[in-house]
């Protein structure tokens, strides 16, 4: 199975300000079927990028995603007040459909 | 867009039974793929499993023989049950999903289970 590993486990960053999270795969990811959630506090989870790069509907062009393979990006620009949460990453080529352990984006 | 309502929070003993349940609002189950996802307090997510829109369902290991995911397109209605088998550590929130496949477009608000003696 595919296991993915996040970085960092916690980001602090400054509203206004970029960032990067990291997710690393244990194997290359089939088809680049990579996808990204973001999680509000006590909030379901919401899907935020698919197919690595692709925003889903509705996401703010703030967010984008690339990478490819083993070694994925979610860059977030322009952070905003409600930006700040926890973000998985998630491969849905194989099962099981393993997601990361999260990194939690922290205000600064 | 799909809008999913899942049941409300249970609170069961060890050894005990329980299905939990997912209604989506106005759409047919017939090509929808459903799965589940844990997420124990104050921790990460995990994916728990999927029931394809042609009803073949898939399970992580670590959860293979521990529930069983099923739809019944008959009342939009996916659960997720366990049988006689609860454990103190199956205390989570369990999250329903939906696709078009494999990927999670859609969740569920969240089930809280609670087991405790």
């Amino acid at each position: 199975e595919i296991v993915l590993t996040q970085s960092p486990g916690t980001l602090s960053v400054s509203p206004g300000e970029g960032a990067t999270l990291s997710c690393r795969a244990s194997q290359s990811v089939p088809r680049n079927y990579l996808a990204w959630f973001q999680q509000r506090p006590g909030q379901a989870p919401s899907l935020l990028i698919f197919d690595a790069s692709s925003r889903a509907t509705g996401i703010p062009d703030r967010f984008s995603g690339s990478g490819s393979g083993t070694d994925f990006t979610l860059t977030i620009s322009r952070l905003e007040p409600e930006d700040f949460a926890v973000y998985y990453c998630q491969q849905y080529a194989t099962s099981p459909n393993n997601f990361g352990q999260g990194t939690k984006l922290e205000i600064k | 867009e799909v809008q999913v309502v899942q049941s409300g929070a249970e609170v069961r003993k060890p050894g005990e039974s329980l299905k939990i349940s997912c209604k989506s609002e106005g759409h047919s189950y017939s090509k929808y793929w459903i799965g589940w996802v844990r997420q124990m307090p104050g921790k990460g997510l995990e994916w728990m499993g999927i029931i394809s829109s042609e009803s073949e369902s898939k399970y992580s290991p670590a959860f293979q023989g521990q529930v069983t995911i099923s739809v019944d397109k008959s009342i939009s209605t996916a659960s997720l049950q366990w049988s006689n088998s609860l454990k103190a550590s199956d205390s989570a929130k369990y999250y329903c999903t939906f696709g078009g496949g494999w990927l999670i477009t859609v969740w569920g608000q969240g089930t809280l289970v609670t087991v405790s003696p």
